[in-house]
């Protein structure tokens, strides 16, 4: 099975700053990654997914970006960080094929102040 | 990709009793997965049944899947405290992407 590794766990940045979240995958290659947002008590929200290195697709228009330098690297970044952007951010991985879970990791709590 | 709606939202039972949540979903799929999510922690795979499937067993867990009604149940059987978490639905459609929409989950509270 994967291990999905993600740091910083938690972070609290300010109105304006910028934000690098890294994700890094064990024991798969070439998979589809993803990222999540979790609001407070809420579902999950899809934000990006990658199904290749540099092709990388946004399911939601704001002010975050993703890169996938490498195979199993998954990078969100904002360059200007919203109060509306805290949350729990979740990174994801699955194998390719049509019968496949995914592997959470850990998470990181985002709180902008 | 769609959407999979939980019901309930909350549940509340006491240690040794049956837990039965559903899912529903609009469009048709090539698979359904379940996935719990403990406060504060990512989320982990239960199960995954296929469109083909009816019905699949994991332990005290039992997924059900009704493609004519588009709808799903998962069943935990003799819960226990350590089952207190939110459950999630996924249904996924064809396609290379993988990916999944999460609803917003049920709820599970399990008292000892």
């Amino acid at each position: 099975s994967q291990t999905i590794h993600q740091w910083p766990a938690t972070l609290v940045q300010p109105v304006g700053s910028p934000l690098s979240l890294e994700c890094t995958v064990e024991g798969t290659s070439n998979p589809n990654l993803y990222w999540y947002r979790q609001a407070a008590g809420r579902g999950l929200q899809l934000l990006f997914y990658s199904i290749g290195i540099d092709q990388i697709s946004s399911e939601v228009p704001q002010n975050l970006s993703a890169s996938r330098p490498q195979d199993r690297q998954f990078i969100l970044s904002s360059k200007k960080l919203l109060l509306s952007d805290s949350g729990f951010y979740l990174c994801a991985s699955r194998d390719r094929g049509a019968y496949y879970e995914q592997y959470f990791g850990p998470g990181t709590r985002l709180t902008v102040t | 990709s769609q959407q999979g709606e939980e019901d309930p939202q909350a549940l509340s039972i006491q240690e040794g009793e049956n837990a039965t949540m559903n899912c529903s979903y609009k469009t048709s799929i090539n698979n359904l997965q379940w996935y719990r999510q403990n406060s504060g922690r990512g989320l982990v795979h239960l199960i995954l049944i296929r469109s083909n499937e009816r019905e699949k067993h994991s332990g005290r867990l039992r997924v059900t899947l009704d493609t004519s009604k588009k709808s799903s149940s998962l069943l935990i059987t003799a819960s226990r405290a350590a089952d207190t978490a939110s459950y999630f639905c996924a249904p996924q459609n064809s396609g290379n992407t993988g990916k999944l929409i999460f609803g917003q989950g049920t709820t599970l509270q399990v008292k000892p």
